[in-house]
């Protein structure tokens, strides 16, 4: 199975500033059609977990753009250009080149300093 | 609006076996890929199993022969039968048509059932 990493498993962010969380995966995730199926989702406390970007880059209905996503091959990036306080939360990525089987990066927990 | 509600968790025996269901509205599970994505006590996601369109199944190698990933067309409603029920088992079960895969991008998830296997 390709394995993702991720990097740091949390981070501490002031209000309004900047975040960035890393993901790296095993093998590349570039499939035959030539996309790139990274996605990256987002899990509030006690909630279900949320996409946020698809496609190492394309936002999902209603996320605001302060979240970016970018890439390409084996490393991505997730980045926050202004943390707010309901970004308080874990954030995982998630390969779906290499379908049926889904991987899971291990997490990210963004909390406020 | 596409709605997915599981249920059918709760405390079992190890060995023991429970069936949880995913009723979906708003949505057609004969008609997508269906998922379910499990969720250890404060650990990360880990993708259990899935059921495509056309009936193949296929499964994470630590519940292959324990778990079976099923739909009843008629009822709009996946399943996954658990047998052989191991405390590492422990997690929220979450039903999903987990999206950002070649086969399609719309991703829809609900919102989780506890399963705790203790004696």
């Amino acid at each position: 199975d390709v394995v993702m990493t991720q990097s740091p498993l949390s981070l501490p962010v002031t209000l309004g500033q900047p975040a960035s969380i890393s993901c790296r995966s095993s093998q590349s995730l570039v499939y035959s059609d030539g996309n790139t199926y990274l996605n990256w989702f987002q899990q509030r406390p006690g909630q279900s977990p949320r996409r946020l970007i698809y496609k190492v880059s394309n936002r999902d209905s209603g996320v605001p753009d302060r979240f970016s996503g970018s890439g390409s091959g084996t490393d991505f990036t997730l980045k926050i250009s202004r943390v707010e306080a309901e970004d308080v939360g874990v954030y995982y990525c998630m390969q779906g080149t290499h379908w049926p089987r889904l991987t899971f990066g291990g997490g990210t927990k963004v909390e406020i300093k | 609006e596409v709605q997915l509600v599981e249920s059918g968790g709760g405390l079992v025996q190890p060995g023991g076996s429970l069936r949880l269901s995913c009723a979906a509205s708003g949505f057609t599970v004969s008609s997508n890929y269906m998922s379910w994505v499990r969720q250890a006590p404060g650990k990360g996601l880990e993708w259990v199993s899935v059921i495509y369109s056309g009936g193949s199944t296929y499964y994470a190698d630590s519940v292959k022969g324990r778990f079976t990933i099923s739909r009843d067309n008629s009822k709009n409603t996946l399943y996954l039968q658990m047998n052989s029920l191991r405390a590492e088992d422990t997690a929220v079960y979450y039903c999903a048509r987990v999206g950002g895969t070649p086969l399609g991008s719309n991703d829809y998830w609900g919102q989780g059932t506890l399963v705790t296997v203790s004696s």
